[in-house]
């Protein structure tokens, strides 16, 4: 069954550095989705991918977040620096064309702590 | 923009028996889609039910319904013969039809089925 992977499952980082995610999703699959998940709530959206375009990025954090799918297939979400507020499990879906439903399924996730 | 409040943080039900899940949503629009996911511990969050707005008939799956009512903008899960593997965390969401794809989820209901 097709599924969406992440990695790495777990980081454990320092703030004030650089952290990247990687996200591969499910094949054919033209929409990708990052979403911030905090401890004890529910997912939020940070940006949005149809193919290689960002088509949503309101909720990005422009000055430390970017995002990229360079190819229209997988995705790098990237925090620089890193700060201890960033501490959340990110998670990435993606949803096809051919669904009227645009059903998104997610990924494990990154689950990132900042020290 | 809309809003997701589920007013459950925890609950807790026995083996075999029934359970409500509590959902509220705010919207000004009039076609949407209302989703149910299931996150378990360590692992994806999956789709359990979905509700388009325009159905009256509430959705079933198994042993997952829901009571849709829409002039109260109001979304519960049911869940009926409760196994041990329905322990995670709940959560609803929100989909306007035909402006994106963007979900926007409630904080999340903790559910502990007790054997």
């Amino acid at each position: 069954e097709a599924e969406v992977a992440q990695s790495p499952r777990y980081k454990i980082t320092e703030k004030s550095q650089a952290v990247a995610f990687w996200c591969d999703p499910i094949s054919g699959h033209a929409t990708l989705y990052w979403y911030r998940q905090i401890l004890g709530q529910g997912p939020e959206l940070l940006v949005q991918f149809q193919d290689e375009s960002v088509v949503d990025d309101s909720q990005l954090p422009k000055d430390r977040f970017s995002a990229e799918r360079l190819k229209g297939v997988d995705s790098t979400l990237k925090i620089q620096p890193a700060e201890l507020g960033d501490s959340a499990m990110y998670l990435c879906a993606s949803s096809g064309r051919e669904d009227p439903y645009n059903e998104q399924f997610f990924g494990p996730g990154t689950r990132l702590t900042v020290l | 923009a809309q809003t997701v409040t589920q007013s459950q943080p925890e609950m807790s039900v026995q083996e075999a028996e029934t359970v409500t899940l509590s959902c509220t949503y705010d919207t000004s629009e009039n076609n949407y889609y209302l989703f149910w996911y299931k996150q378990p511990p360590s692992r994806q969050m999956i789709l359990v039910i979905r509700q388009e707005a325009y159905k009256q008939q509430n959705a079933t799956e198994n042993r997952f319904s829901v009571n849709f009512q829409k002039a109260a903008k109001s979304f519960s899960l049911k869940i009926s013969d409760s196994q041990l593997g329905d322990t995670a965390m709940y959560f609803c969401a929100f989909k306007l039809h035909n402006a994106g794809n963007m979900l926007t989820f409630g904080g999340g209901t903790r559910l502990m089925v007790k054997p």
